[in-house]
């Protein structure tokens, strides 16, 4: 079965820039999606088909796929963005998520 | 406002049965594939099911395939999963969700119900 990898936990300094990962055979070939999702809340989408940010998503936050690996780039991370982050592809009729990233801001 | 609201989550024994709804508002519920995905305590996403917007194509992780079924009612804006044979495994809260589009992205989700499968 199709499997993405994401590492467990990327740390970031207010101000600078995260990039967290998502690693998958030929997942270039395939669009990718991002969800932020904080505690106790559902996820939101925050990028979509690899690198289409939605209304209402800040621009900081930027996709990018390519080969085997798919890119959330968050520029100027602010303390808000501090949640887990998964991404998501799909292998034929069936979804994938990767196993989730916490982010963190200190 | 686009909206959707899961309920029917409860503690049910293993080897039991369950019915989750996920009520859509605030857009042409028809028109939209639906999905199903999933959450352990502390753990990852996970998807379910997916089902088209006339609910004649329909998909399933392999994990739930054979015992779960996905449906939708759209005179009644209205989703279901219905949970046969259930594990301990499959203890999550459960969220329903919107194919953006028809596109293969969520959005938005529902506040997820909580299902428990103990004894």
């Amino acid at each position: 079965s199709y499997e993405l990898t994401q590492p467990p936990s990327v740390s970031v300094s207010p101000g600078q820039t995260a990039s967290i990962t998502c690693s998958g055979d030929k997942l270039g070939d395939k669009y990718a999606s991002w969800y932020q999702q904080k505690p106790g809340q559902s996820p939101v989408v925050v990028i979509y088909q690899s690198f289409k940010r939605p209304s209402g998503i800040p621009e900081r936050f930027s996709g990018s796929n390519s080969g085997n690996t798919a890119t959330l780039t968050i520029s100027g991370t602010q303390a808000m963005d501090e949640a887990d982050y998964y991404c998501q592809a799909w292998d034929s009729s069936t979804g994938v998520f990767g196993g989730g990233t916490k982010l963190t801001v200190l | 406002e686009v909206q959707l609201v899961e309920s029917g989550g409860a503690l049910v024994q293993p080897g039991g049965s369950l019915r989750l709804s996920c009520a859509a508002s605030g857009f042409t519920f028809s028109s939209y594939w639906m999905h199903w995905v999933r959450q352990a305590p502390g753990r990852g996403l996970v998807w379910v099911s997916r089902i088209n917007s006339d609910g004649y194509s329909i998909s399933y992780a392999d994990s739930v395939k054979g015992r779960f079924t996905i449906s939708r009612d759209n005179a009644k804006n209205t989703l279901y999963l219905q949970m046969n044979s259930l594990r301990a495994e499959d203890t999550a809260v459960y969220y329903c969700a919107r194919d953006a589009y028809n596109s293969g992205w969520f959005d938005p989700w529902g506040q997820g119900t909580l299902v428990t499968v103990s004894s």
